[in-house]
Formats: C-alpha cells, structure tokens, sequence
C-alpha cells in the first residue's frame, strides 16, 4: 500500500527544475508532501485533495490525477534551501492514515 | 506548548530490554501518529490515534509493540524486549485536519526519538 517516489535521488544546479512523482496502485483520495532536512522533523508542503486543485506553494507546486492515482510536486528554480528529502503521503477512503512512501532525495548544488 | 513533543530524544538500551517512548500532542490535536524512520530510510507508519475511537495499529510490526493514548493527550510507544532491528527514530505527529476541514490537513511532526538498540 506504500506509494512508490521516482526518482530516488536527483542532483541539481541552483536555479534549476524538477518534477518528483508519487503513485498508487489504489484509489486515494488525498496526496500530502513533505519536506525533510537531515536531523530534522519532516515539515507540511501541501495537501492535494480528492477533486481538488493544483496547489502551489512559492516555487513549489503540485497536481493530482484521479484516474491515474498520482502526483507530481514541481520544483521551479530550484534554490539551495530546497535540498532535503521529499515524502509523499497519501490516504485512502477518508480515513485519516496516512502511508508515506520512501523518499526522493534533492541536492541542490551552488 | 508550541510544538509535538517527544522524549527521550535519545535511549540506548540492551537487547531484550523494554522502553517507552512520550509524545505530547499539540494541545486540541485529536489525531495522533506515531511513525518509524530507520536510517536514510522512509517514514514507516506504526499506529494513528483519532480522538476516542479504536486506534489503527496495523503498522505496528509485532506484539512486542503497543501504544497508548489517553484521550486526547499524551501518547505512549512501549516497545518490549527490544531487538537491534528496532534501532531507529520514532516519529511522532500530530493533527486538527479532521477538525478543521480537509484543507487543513497538516502533520506536525515532534523531533522524534531516536532509539539506539545494543
């Protein structure tokens, strides 16, 4: 039930773009991001809601796409504030769980 | 206060021995989580609270695990007779989502407890 994260790394130079992809092989009816520092806790991007819109989020947006159970979290000129680890989250059947999948880890270079 | 928190920061312990784990919610946080990160790893989701219903424990990945929650207030991860694959920190969150409308949805995540198994 975990949601599978693509890539598992990637590497960027300041100033740079990135796409980072969330699936499911069921039905959801939220996405949720978050971004963790090492040694930190991991903190809220956004929500995505069943139905809903894209979100955004200053340079950072994402969409949800029902019938295909995914989403993607685009990161626009990417700063070097922006590197750490990106989880997705999602939840099925309005149940309040929320499963995270493994990961995508950014560095965003000088 | 302000925050979720967790204590201890750190424990190391024994093999075999037990340990608890403290979680306190945001005040007026209905829905609590309690999640496992082992090292470079993912979030790994344990247990989830909400208010005073049955909690979800299909996470928890042995009966040497439980937790408890005593209304909506302070949370408890007791794990039993620990083993070195228990080495990892746990994570512990907290929610209104469920109060506050979904677009609320936010998890508020303590620093967690990082358990050291020798």
């Amino acid at each position: 039930q975990q949601p599978v994260q693509s890539p598992q790394a990637v590497i960027l130079r300041e100033g740079e773009d990135a796409v980072i992809n969330c699936s499911s092989s069921k039905a959801l009816y939220s996405v949720h991001w978050y971004r963790q520092k090492h040694g930190e806790a991991p903190v809220f991007l956004m929500i995505l809601l069943k139905g809903g819109e894209q979100k955004g989020h200053e340079k950072i947006s994402a969409s949800f796409n029902e019938k295909k159970q995914q989403s993607s979290l685009y990161l626009t000129a990417s700063q070097l504030s922006y590197s750490g680890t990106y989880f997705c989250g999602t939840e099925r059947d309005s149940s309040y769980k929320l499963i995270f999948g493994s990961g995508t880890r950014l560095l965003v270079r000088p | 206060g302000a925050g979720v928190s967790q204590s201890p920061s750190n424990k190391v312990t024994e093999k075999g021995k037990d340990v608890e784990l403290r979680c306190d919610p945001i005040s007026g946080h209905t829905a609590l989580y309690w999640y496992r990160q082992r090292l470079g790893q993912g979030l790994e989701f344990l247990i989830y609270f909400q208010g005073n219903s049955a909690p979800d424990k299909s996470g928890l990945p042995s009966d040497r695990f439980s937790a408890e929650r005593t209304g909506e207030s302070v949370s408890t991860l007791t794990i039993q007779r620990t083993q070195q694959e228990d080495s990892a920190v746990y994570l512990c969150a907290s929610s209104s989502w469920n109060l506050a409308g979904r677009k609320g949805g936010e998890l508020f995540f303590g620093e967690g407890s990082r358990l050291t198994v020798l």
